[in-house]
């Protein structure tokens, strides 16, 4: 299988807060983890490429120093969302890379800033 | 700019029809082809995944690819209610390093009718 997990499933935080959400991978190594964000009946858009050991590549318009992107091994990477606020409510979803091919998702994280 | 195209639907057909879901995409140079399924609320799963130019299936499921006219589609037989999704094409790009990101079409809306 190829199992990607996230946690939290949901947080709802105020205004001015950071929001970390982890992302793992269960039963595979990931070398590379992206990171999503889906607004409601949007479609996906890519926020970042994170390979282990390195920095992340972040998309045109995310403001790297806002999301701040860990990928500290080949199973775990993190997303912190840094001083929070409602424009940055959304559904948050991480995938990886099995294989160096597909995408595996992870169920997503719904943030609601307050 | 390299894109994916496909129609946002809705598709609309009865239950136990042939669903055909298509999708173009503009860089020649793709190798790699996904179809997702995302339903409202979720995160996308893998439903089929192509490399190589023909027919694939699985189960009521096959993808076709076609890498001269650029196109890749899915069909899915015996339509069920359940099948009502959103179906995500995305097409693997090739960068310089060792990222594979995917460039995702917009969706097609299909609606599966008891």
């Amino acid at each position: 299988g190829a199992v990607v997990s996230q946690h939290p499933s949901w947080v709802i935080c105020k205004s001015g807060t950071s929001v970390k959400i982890e992302c793992r991978s269960l039963d595979f190594q990931a070398t590379t983890m992206f990171w999503y964000r889906q607004f409601p009946k949007q479609s996906l858009m890519l926020m970042a490429t994170s390979n282990e050991g390195s920095k992340a590549t972040y998309e045109q318009g995310v403001e790297k120093d806002k999301f701040l992107i860990n990928h500290a091994s080949l199973t775990l990477s993190t997303l912190t969302v840094t001083s929070a606020h409602p424009e940055d409510s959304s559904f948050y979803i991480c995938s990886a890379s099995k294989e160096g091919k597909t995408q595996y998702f992870g169920p997503g994280t719904r943030l609601l800033v307050l | 700019q390299k894109e994916v195209e496909q129609n946002s639907g809705p598709l609309s057909v009865p239950e136990g029809a042939i669903a055909s879901l298509n999708c173009t995409y503009s860089d020649r140079v793709s190798q790699s082809f996904f179809w997702y399924r995302q339903y409202s609320g979720k995160s996308p799963e893998l439903i089929m995944s192509i490399y190589s130019n023909g027919d694939k299936e699985d189960g009521r499921f096959t993808a076709q690819l076609n890498k001269a006219s650029q196109y890749v589609s899915l069909l899915i037989r015996d339509s069920q209610p359940s099948d009502s999704a959103t179906y995500l094409c995305a097409v693997n790009q090739l960068p310089a390093g060792n990222n594979r990101k995917l460039i995702w079409g917009l969706g097609t809306s299909l609606a599966v009718n008891p």
